[in-house]
C-alpha cells in the first residue's frame, strides 16, 4: 500500500529459529501496529508503538518482541518461531490520536510459515 | 472492554441484491466505528468510519452504514451487489479519544456474490 511497506512478503522458516519482519512507512505517522490474521479470529493485535522507543503489548504478544528506533521502521521479532505462529502478519499506521477516528492504513502483509 | 461481534462468517447474495453485513459493538465509552474490506491476498482498506458526526455514514463503492446507539449496531449495507464486492469485510471499534488509537476487530464476514 502507498506509504507503508512490509518485508518480506513471504517467508518459510524452521521451528526454533528467530525471525524478524519489517514495516517501513513514509507517512511520518506516530502510531504503528502489528496484527496477525488467522481464520476465525480476524485480526489480533500483537504489539503497537506510539513513538520512537515507545511500545506496548497487545492481546497476543507472547513469543513476540518489537523495536522502533526510528519513526519510519517498526520491527516484529519472533524470538523462537513455533508452528502456532504460522499466520499472515499485517502492519498498520495511523495519525495522531488527537485528531482521532482516522482508522489505519495497512500494509500488504507478510505470510509466514513455520515448519 | 470493547469488542465487536460480526454475525455470520459467510454471507452469499445474488448480483444486484441487497448486501447486509451485521456488526454489533460493546463499548463503555462513545466509540469510533469502522468497516474495512480485504480482497484476496491484499491488506485491509478503509470502507467507511463513524466518528460521532452523522449517524448514517457513506463510504466508498456505494457502501453505507448506520450507527444505532440503542441497538449498539453498525450494520453495513449496499443496495445492489456487484461481483467485485466479493471480499472479506471487517468491523472494528476504537474508543473515542483513546490514548493509543487501538482498533479492535471483529472476526470478519466473507461475502460471496453469485451471478
Amino acid at each position: 500500500d502507498a506509504g507503508i511497506t512490509q518485508s518480506p512478503r513471504h517467508k518459510v522458516t524452521e521451528t526454533g529459529t528467530p525471525v524478524t519482519l519489517r514495516c517501513h512507512q513514509t507517512e511520518n505517522h506516530r502510531y504503528m501496529y502489528w496484527y496477525r490474521q488467522d481464520p476465525g479470529h480476524g485480526l489480533r493485535l500483537i504489539h503497537y508503538s506510539y513513538g520512537v522507543k515507545d511500545t506496548d503489548k497487545g492481546e497476543v504478544s507472547d513469543g513476540y518482541s518489537v523495536s522502533r528506533s526510528k519513526t519510519e521502521d517498526f520491527l516484529l521479532t519472533l524470538e523462537s518461531a513455533t508452528s502456532s505462529q504460522t499466520s499472515v502478519y499485517f502492519c498498520a499506521i495511523s495519525e495522531s490520536v488527537i485528531q482521532g477516528g482516522y482508522g489505519y492504513t495497512f500494509g500488504s502483509g507478510t505470510r509466514l510459515t513455520v515448519v | 472492554a470493547q469488542s465487536v461481534t460480526q454475525l455470520g462468517s459467510h454471507v452469499s447474495v445474488s448480483e444486484g441484491a441487497l448486501v447486509l453485513l451485521r456488526c454489533n459493538y460493546s463499548s463503555s465509552v462513545p466509540p469510533y466505528l469502522f468497516w474495512y474490506v480485504q480482497y484476496p491476498n491484499q491488506g485491509l482498506q478503509l470502507l467507511l468510519k463513524y466518528t460521532s458526526a452523522a449517524t448514517l455514514v457513506k463510504g466508498i463503492n456505494g457502501f453505507e452504514a448506520e450507527f444505532k446507539k440503542s441497538e449498539t449496531s453498525f450494520h453495513l449495507t449496499k443496495p445492489s451487489a456487484h461481483m467485485s464486492d466479493a471480499a472479506e469485510y471487517f468491523c472494528a471499534v476504537s474508543p473515542y479519544g483513546g490514548a493509543t488509537n487501538k482498533l479492535i476487530f471483529g472476526t470478519g464476514t466473507l461475502l460471496a456474490v453469485q451471478p
